[in-house]
């Protein structure tokens, strides 16, 4: 059983452009977090999504960001016009739907953003 | 702030000895879970406590609650130089933070071979 994949693992972006960043979670699990780390800090929570409906999405900055969970395919975590203040690493978790949402997290190894 | 304080931010030790690590809360919990990051990669799960439970183990890592003080530790016995890495408590409230883990800035651990 694969664990939560991520991809790109690195990603360089220029000011102004746009990055999409994929998360698969692990097998049977319908539950997908998003995450971000800025340089020598902690994880801070952005979107909480289940297949097609996104439950909470508390931590995601009002504008530029946004974040899906399709029918099929994997979530992905979208970022308009970047600036340097996103580059962070961006880390996906998943969780099965049992607990409804409260189980344990497993997460991806993130994808790095660095934007120019 | 609703970010947990973790303490101490660093700790430096040598292999064999124990490395303890506290986190405390402001919040009603849900659930505490434990994670270790090495450098530069992913989160490891470690421990999930639940909020009726006071303590738990695995292997040479036992994870304690007190509700009551609103804190949690994280005691690792026999440490070894792989123990090396950051060391991060989240949180899950209930409510409408539902399934949202709060992390704790983290402890900093470096164990010498």
């Amino acid at each position: 059983n694969a664990g939560v994949m991520q991809n790109p693992r690195h990603l360089v972006r220029r000011r102004g452009q746009e990055a999409r960043l994929r998360c698969s979670p692990m097998k049977g699990h319908s539950h997908v977090y998003w995450y971000r780390q800025l340089p020598e800090e902690g994880l801070k929570f952005m979107v909480y999504l289940q297949k097609e409906n996104i439950i909470d999405e508390s931590g995601m900055p009002k504008e530029r960001f946004s974040a899906e969970f399709p029918k099929e395919g994997p979530s992905i975590l979208r970022i308009q016009q970047v600036v340097r203040g996103d580059s962070a690493a961006y880390f996906c978790a998943s969780s099965p739907p049992s607990g409804g949402g409260t189980d344990t997290q497993y997460f991806g190894p993130g994808t790095r953003l660095t934007v120019l | 702030s609703q970010q947990g304080e973790e303490d101490p931010q660093a700790l430096s030790i040598q292999e064999g000895e124990n490395a303890t690590m506290n986190c405390s809360y402001k919040t009603s919990i849900n659930n505490l879970q434990w994670y270790r990051q090495n450098s530069g990669r992913g989160l490891v799960h470690l421990i999930l406590i639940r909020s009726n439970e006071r303590e738990k183990h695995s292997g040479r890592l036992r994870v304690t609650l007190d509700t009551s003080k609103k804190s949690s530790s994280l005691l690792i016995t026999a440490s070894r130089a792989a123990d090396t890495a950051s060391y991060f408590c989240a949180r899950t409230a209930g409510g409408t933070s539902y399934g949202k883990l709060t992390f704790g800035q983290g402890t900093i651990l470096t164990v010498h071979p």
